[in-house]
Parts: C-alpha cells; sequence; structure tokens
C-alpha cells in the first residue's frame, strides 16, 4: 500500500461535466496539497489544508473546488472545466505546515478536458 | 521575480561524470530545501532536503545551500543512466508553501 494514493489515474470529460479526483494518504500527516502540473510550467500549488483547514487557496478559479473531509482525505471537484486545464494533478501530503518535513506525492491523475 | 528558478536544460553529462543542477530562490525567509527526481509520466520522488547551510551528502547525491546567496544546487556523482530525469528544486518558504521550480531536465550519455 503506497503512502499517498490518488484516483482514478486517467480521467477523460467533457467540459459539462462533473467529476471528483480523491486523494488518500496513509502516513499520518497532516498536511495535504493539491497541485497542477502543466507542460512547460512548475508545478503550481492550488490548495493546501492543514489539520483538515483549508490554509491556502492560491487563486484558483470557482470551477475547481477541494473537499478535506478528514486529515487522511482530500477531493478536487471539478465542474465545467476549460480544455486549458487538462493536466497532471498531484496531490501531496506533509507531517504539518512550519515542520521541516518534505512533501510526498501520489501517482497523480492526468486529465484530459474534451 | 519567480519565486524558484532552475534552467530547464537539457543538460547532458556522460556517464561517470559529475551532473550538476542549480537553483535560485527569492524568499529569503525560506528555511527548507528539496531536491525531487520526476521520470516521464511519474509523479515527483524526493532524493534531497537540507535545512542548513553547507554541503549534505547521501550516497552518490550531494546538496549545496547557500541561504545568503539564495542558492541551492545538486551534485551527482558517477552520473548513471538511469539517473536522466527531470529534477525539480522546491523550496518550502516563510509562509509555509512548498513552491517548485519548472525543473531541469538531465540526460545521461552512456
Amino acid at each position: 500500500e503506497t503512502g499517498v494514493t490518488q484516483t482514478p489515474r486517467h480521467l477523460v470529460m467533457g467540459m459539462t461535466n462533473k467529476k471528483s479526483l480523491k486523494c488518500e494518504q496513509h502516513l499520518g500527516h497532516n498536511a495535504m496539497y493539491w497541485y497542477k502540473q502543466s507542460a512547460k510550467k512548475p508545478l503550481e500549488l492550488m490548495f493546501v489544508y492543514n489539520f483538515k483547514e483549508q490554509t491556502e487557496n492560491n487563486s484558483v478559479p470557482s470551477r475547481f473546488s477541494p473537499e478535506c473531509p478528514n486529515s487522511s482525505h482530500l477531493f478536487l471537484h471539478l465542474h465545467t472545466l476549460q480544455p486549458e486545464d487538462s493536466a497532471l494533478y498531484l496531490c501531496a501530503s506533509s507531517q504539518g505546515l512550519g515542520a521541516r518535513t518534505e512533501a510526498f506525492f501520489g501517482q497523480g491523475t492526468r486529465l484530459t478536458v474534451v | 521575480q519567480k519565486e524558484v528558478e532552475q534552467n530547464s536544460g537539457p543538460l547532458s553529462v556522460p556517464e561517470g561524470a559529475i551532473a550538476s543542477l542549480n537553483c535560485t530562490y527569492s524568499d529569503r525567509g525560506s528555511q527548507s530545501f528539496f531536491w525531487y527526481r520526476q521520470y516521464s509520466g511519474k509523479s515527483p520522488e524526493l532524493i534531497m532536503f537540507i535545512y542548513s547551510n553547507g554541503d549534505k551528502e547521501d550516497g552518490r547525491f550531494t546538496a549545496q545551500l547557500n541561504k545568503a546567496s539564495q542558492y541551492v544546487s545538486l551534485l551527482i556523482r558517477d552520473s548513471q543512466p538511469s539517473d536522466s530525469a527531470t529534477y525539480l528544486c522546491a523550496v518550502m518558504n516563510r509562509d509555509d508553501k512548498i513552491i517548485f521550480g519548472k525543473g531541469t531536465r538531465l540526460h545521461i550519455l552512456p
């Protein structure tokens, strides 16, 4: 069982669809992150949750809606996306904000918006 | 000024030589620095972290940090073809956000 698990691994959706990405961590961490990785761009931080509370919303459009029901699970709800939203979406977790700790990544969800 | 800057490469290094990867960051209050390796189609994998000025060695990898110059580097000794990947520099800034550079593509020539 890997430390950070993301599902689905691949997703194709139309612009009018609603879908959700799921992330689960088994590391006992308190902070969870959503990152977006597009071609030829750096990893972009989207959202940060610390102890289930959202501490960062990095100017992300409202068509992306995060949910963190507990410290182990993180969702990213998607609706009315645009083709430019096609990217690799990576979930990560770390021990906690302010701690000298690295982020561990899931395998990512490759999203294609058609 | 971008928060974390890296040369995108590709950096080509002969097998057995030393690969040197560089990174600069803008937030002087940053405390934690990481190097991740990412193979094509895979997620980033942590290979080194460093918090204090100076060098930190782990096997063939050495991370170097100079906070005064806001510079962090990664040296890979005895480069192997399996080291060919994109190397991402990441910095935890004063706001506790982990910010990534664009990454440097490294190609080890057999």
